[in-house]
């Protein structure tokens, strides 16, 4: 079975700070997908980025960027130049390669950006 | 805007009733997703549903039930609705092509209140 684990469930990060988001996952899989979604007050969810398994560099999207620790089976996410409009909940999310693609999400973050 | 469109975006309604969610996923993806997010939660999957066909089941009730049309939208239709029922649906599409894993597009949500 493939597990997803956030352990912080929240964070505090002043403005124009960074801040790093944990994610820890459990698979048996060599071929998957790795997620974070953004869901903030609105409650609408919202990719971040994105990192597939087979490549070796990490997914970098503006401000956001991730380290992914294939071998250690970690997944964080960095947030530079922290923004208030960064205040959300994070959800880390798996998706391996089968017929199904079926998403498992981690229990979420909350982060909130203080000005 | 992820191209997911649901509706209604509210709904209130009584115990024991019978409610319809309807998606209508981006353009061009043939596969749907059903999630449901109770207050502070995570998102548990219900259903996928592929070019009208059931895909993949998840944790969903024997009083709920989905299905796609030729036209790819869905609809959830929850039925003998309980107090516990209350909680944000969500509906995602992706494209559906063969080899997955794939990155799935969430719509704005359902809040279905159930008194």
């Amino acid at each position: 079975a493939q597990t997803v684990t956030q352990s912080q469930p929240e964070m505090s990060v002043q403005e124009a700070e960074t801040v790093t988001l944990s994610c820890t996952y459990d698979t048996s899989e060599s071929n998957y997908y790795l997620f974070w979604y953004k869901q903030p007050p609105s409650r609408q969810m919202i990719l971040v980025i994105r990192q597939e398994a087979y490549k070796q560099q990490n997914a970098t999207e503006n401000r956001f960027s991730v380290n992914f620790q294939k071998a250690a089976k970690s997944f964080s996410l960095k947030i530079s130049d922290s923004q208030l409009g960064d205040t959300a909940m994070y959800f880390c999310a798996f998706i391996k390669r089968d017929n199904f693609n079926k998403f498992y999400f981690g229990s979420g973050t909350k982060l909130n950006v203080k000005p | 805007d992820s191209g997911v469109t649901q509706t209604p975006k509210h709904l209130i309604t009584a115990t024991g009733q019978r409610v319809t969610l309807r998606c209508s996923p981006r353009s061009g993806d043939l596969s749907v997703y059903w999630y449901q997010q109770s207050l502070d939660q995570g998102l548990q999957f219900l259903i996928q549903y592929y070019n009208g066909e059931e895909r993949a089941k998840g944790n969903i009730l024997e009083r709920f039930s989905a299905q796609q049309f030729p036209d790819l939208h869905s609809e959830l239709n929850l039925s003998s609705l309980e107090l516990g029922d209350s909680a944000l649906y969500f509906c995602a599409s992706s494209r559906g092509l063969a080899g997955g894993p794939e990155t799935q597009y969430f719509g704005p949500g359902t809040r279905l209140l159930v008194l």
